[in-house]
């Protein structure tokens, strides 16, 4: 079945720092791949999204690319700010399932100042 | 327009008690999602709704577990005899048509504590 693995957290960075967030997956024929965030006290909100192989996801700064040799879509960030704090999950949807998202376990981001 | 909403945002129930939870989807979506979030498991779908049918409802953890959604808006995700491990946060999201590439769209959730 279709599944996500993300880099276990939680990660602990100073403000301006380099973020990158490993995903990596599992799925039946070509899925779209998602990075949602979770800002402390609120609901899951869409970061970026990739629907085919090689298109880069990018918003607020961050980006991720979709890279079907490697089945990765690892999320970077060139200079992370306190604001960024939150939880990451990565997540997919596949033709097999092309209606439910599977999301990785998710991955907490402090920034300190 | 809005959101999805979603009622009550916090909930606490007895062990053994039902509860009802409730999900308003962005006007004008057909897609219709409950996932539930807790500390043990992670981010778990539970049931999708394409209109009023739900096509897989593979993910309902068990038979005390029902849902339905009527009008092909609101939906309703009912807890029977609740259980102290069914304590965890409901999601709702909704999507146009439900198609790989869409974003779903999720709302403020509901905390459910079972005491």
């Amino acid at each position: 079945g279709d599944s996500v693995t993300q880099m276990e957290g939680p990660v602990t960075l100073s403000e301006e720092a380099f973020l990158t967030i490993n995903c990596t997956y599992t799925a039946t024929g070509y899925p779209s791949l998602f990075w949602y965030v979770q800002y402390p006290g609120e609901g899951l909100q869409l970061l970026l999204k990739a629907t085919k192989a090689d298109d880069k996801g990018s918003n607020k700064g961050f980006e991720a690319t979709y890279r079907k040799e490697t089945t990765s879509f690892h999320l970077e960030k060139g200079s992370v700010q306190v604001s960024d704090s939150a939880v990451y999950f990565c997540a997919l949807k596949s033709g097999g399932s092309n209606y439910k998202l599977t999301f990785g376990k998710g991955t907490l981001l402090t920034v300190n100042p | 327009g809005a959101g999805v909403s979603q009622s009550p945002s916090n909930k606490v129930t007895e062990k053994g008690k039902d509860v009802e939870l409730r999900c308003d989807p962005i006007s004008g979506h057909t897609a219709l999602y409950w996932y539930r979030q807790s500390l043990g498991q992670g981010l778990e779908f539970l049931i999708y709704f394409q209109g009023n049918s739900a096509p897989d409802k593979s993910g309902l953890p068990s038979d005390r577990f029902s849902a339905e959604r009527t009008g092909g808006s609101v939906s309703t995700l009912t807890i029977q005899r609740t259980q102290q491990e069914d304590s965890a946060v409901y999601l709702c999201a909704s999507s146009l048509w439900g198609s790989p590439q869409e974003t779903q769209y999720f709302g403020p959730g509901t905390r459910l504590l079972v005491l």
